[in-house]
């Protein structure tokens, strides 16, 4: 069965400095989508980023980038410039295709003024 | 905003009792999947629905079930309601069969028993 494990519950930058949220994941598809997904207050999950498995270039939304390992199922978001806004819960998520999303269980990220 | 939206915001019932909840997709969406989310946990997979039909179901119990309609809305139904049952219920749609299908989630109800 696949799994999504994040490590640190929570995390703490100083505005406008970089951070980075940990992701592990377990699978024996070759094939499947990982996942950041921001949750605020208002509770809606909100996409963040998007990776495809098959593609060796990490991607990258503005501030938010990723480091994808995939031999060592390792997916890290790294937010640039910390924002007040950027404060929130993150899930790192697995798919595969059309299949249900895996969640782990989230890293709540804290904004330093 | 996403377009998806779920009825009602909270709701506070007891053990034992049944409840409904509601999610209107995004328009052009044919598939809607529903989600629990226990406090300080990541959402779990409840079951997915695709063109009226149960396309998929998570590690939970016949008492949960769920309906798609014509217009791709939704409900969740739980049966005889539990403790365990409080959490947010989140519901996401998308397109399935799009090859950069992508889900849009609601802002979710958050459901208390007691």
């Amino acid at each position: 069965a696949q799994t999504v494990t994040q490590s640190q519950p929570e995390m703490s930058v100083q505005e406008a400095e970089t951070v980075t949220l940990s992701c592990t994941y377990d699978t024996s598809e070759s094939d499947y989508y990982l996942f950041w997904y921001k949750q605020p207050p208002s509770r809606q999950m909100i996409l963040v980023i998007r990776q495809e498995a098959y593609k060796q270039q990490n991607a990258t939304e503005n501030r938010f980038s990723v480091n994808f390992q995939k031999a060592a199922k390792s997916f890290s978001l790294k937010i640039s410039d910390s924002q007040l806004g950027d404060a929130a819960m993150y899930f790192c998520a697995y798919r595969r295709g059309g299949d249900k999303i895996i969640f782990g269980k989230g890293t709540r990220l804290h904004i330093l003024p | 905003e996403t377009g998806v939206t779920q009825s009602p915001t909270h709701l506070i019932k007891t053990r034992g009792q049944q409840v409904t909840l509601r999610c209107s997709s995004q328009s052009g969406h044919n598939t809607v999947s529903w989600y629990q989310q226990a406090l300080g946990q990541g959402p779990q997979f409840i079951f997915q629905y695709y063109r009226e039909e149960e396309n998929g179901r998570g590690n939970f119990p016949p008492r949960f079930s769920g309906l798609q309609f014509p217009n791709y809305s939704s409900e969740l139904n739980v049966n005889a309601l539990e403790l365990d049952d409080s959490a947010l219920y989140l519901c996401a749609s998308s397109f399935m069969g799009r090859t950069n299908e992508k889900l849009f989630f609601g802002s979710g109800t958050q459901l208390s028993v007691l």
